[in-house]
């Protein structure tokens, strides 16, 4: 079956626009997973849905970051007056079993570059 | 000091050569051990999972975890160049410590040639 899906692939932005950025899990899987992965750095945790609800969001960087998950499923990640320092590649991974138990499965990712 | 060190590299060796590649931790509570493999342009993709301490084997790789050293390695024998990649080790505390969400390492880039 499919795996997870990100959308866009690559995104250029310029200092100040917000951006959203959207994750598509496999279907079924009931947890959902953002991460940041900055060149060089390993993967940073930024917020863990269960269902539609958010039980950990301490990894988001500060109130310019958001999040949402609708029907269980598609999650979007929305940026704010995006910076320079926000440029990364933004990882989703899915699980079956959640908090972080079940294996997780990565997206592509979406490349984000703010000028 | 990060909670997870990991060397960047990149480790360059000649194919059919055994690879070593290390994390260390600073975290007690952490007690399940992941080892990720990541192509260029792609997601992470979970190569081995181990918990406590002891090894692991899986065909070419071998996972170990020295929790007294806090210390934890992945093997690869007979290293292929389709084995170049980045190899990002992970782990996470668990119930007891809190959080199952892992906590990742930098990543070690490897290229082996032919």
């Amino acid at each position: 079956g499919a795996g997870v899906s990100q959308s866009p692939s690559n995104k250029v932005t310029e200092k100040g626009k917000d951006v959203e950025l959207r994750c598509d899990p496999i279907s079924g899987h009931t947890a959902l997973y953002w991460y940041r992965q900055s060149l060089g750095q390993g993967l940073e945790f930024l917020i863990y849905f269960q269902g539609n609800s958010a039980p950990d969001k301490s990894g988001l960087p500060s109130d310019r970051f958001s999040a949402e998950r609708t029907g269980g499923s598609v999650s979007t990640l929305t940026i704010q007056r995006t910076q320079q320092e926000d440029s990364a590649v933004y990882l989703c991974a899915s699980s079956l079993v959640g908090a972080g138990i079940g294996e997780q499965f990565f997206g592509p990712g979406t490349r984000l570059t703010v000028l | 000091q990060k909670e997870v060190e990991q060397d960047p590299g990149p480790l360059s060796v000649p194919e059919g050569a055994i690879v070593s590649l290390n994390c260390t931790y600073s975290n007690s509570a952490f007690q399940y051990f992941m080892w990720y493999r990541q192509y260029s342009r792609k997601g992470p993709e979970l190569l081995m999972y181990t918990y406590s301490s002891g090894n692991k084997e899986d065909g070419r790789f071998t996972a170990q975890v020295d929790k007294s050293s806090k210390y934890i390695s992945l093997f690869i024998r007979d290293s292929q160049p389709s084995d170049s990649a980045t190899y990002l080790c992970a782990m996470s505390a668990g119930a007891s410590g809190g959080s199952y969400i892992p906590t990742f390492g930098r990543g070690t880039s490897l290229i082996v040639h032919p």
